[in-house]
């Protein structure tokens, strides 16, 4: 069974950095045309694609958001990890790592989501 | 990164079918990308139910019935999603979405109620 889930602070403060970290099982990290992405969406809004990670590590970003957000990946810890700078009440969010199946670029299946609030 | 364009609502009767549009603009092809449909209910993480490019390449995920169909309308230049024989199960947020140069894009969600 193919599974993700993820986890981090539920809280930040404004101008605080936030690293999320989404742990896979039931498929590799390394396997040829695997990657995992992060998607976010804000309460009452649309979704938002963040990132994705590829097995062979190259990245792709969402361009109004490249400067703040880094993915990486640990293969030997099945972990996937987002960092996202400078976060803002308005990146107050339900984060959701997803994976990137190995043909095309369907994100299936979905981690239950993390709810991001960011106050001070 | 393009705007891809979807009716905020949608509605239909149990038994009807429901046509939810997903425009790109002018400068994407709907003909160059894979349109992919998510399904969202409420307090739950998005599923992926299928994506069409064209008649022969095109795919449904293992559990979504026949009755999600995908299509794109060329003079329009958007994807559709059709669910046929609409149950109230079906009430749900659809989102569309294209990955030009490698970066997602999703559309704004289409909010399906099942009358």
């Amino acid at each position: 069974q193919i599974t993700l889930k993820e986890s981090g602070p539920t809280l930040v403060k404004p101008t605080q950095t936030l690293t999320l970290t989404c742990t896979i099982s039931g498929f590799s990290l390394n396997a040829r045309g695997v990657g995992v992405s992060w998607v976010r969406q804000p309460p009452g809004k649309a979704l938002e694609w963040l990132a994705l990670i590829y097995w062979d590590d190259d990245k792709r970003y969402n361009p109004s958001l490249r400067s703040r957000l880094t993915i990486t990946k640990d293969t030997s810890k099945n972990q996937v990890l987002l960092r996202m700078t400078s976060m803002d009440p308005v990146d107050t969010a339900t984060y959701y790592c997803t994976r990137k199946m190995i043909r095309g670029f369907r994100l299936d299946p979905w981690g239950q989501g993390t709810l991001v609030t960011v106050s001070s | 990164q393009p705007v891809l364009t979807q009716p905020p609502s949608s509605s239909a009767s149990p038994g009807e079918s429901a046509r939810l549009t997903c425009t790109l603009p002018s400068d994407f092809n709907v003909a160059g990308y894979n349109i992919y449909w998510y399904q969202q209910k409420p307090g739950r993480p998005p599923r992926y139910l299928l994506y069409f490019y064209s008649d022969s390449d095109n795919d449904r995920a293992s559990g979504v019935p026949s009755r999600f169909s995908g299509s794109t309308d060329a003079s329009a230049n958007t994807g559709i999603l059709v669910i046929s024989g609409l149950q109230s199960e079906d009430e749900a947020d659809y989102y569309c979405m294209i990955w030009p140069n490698n970066a997602g894009v999703f559309g704004g969600g289409t909010k399906l109620t099942v009358l």
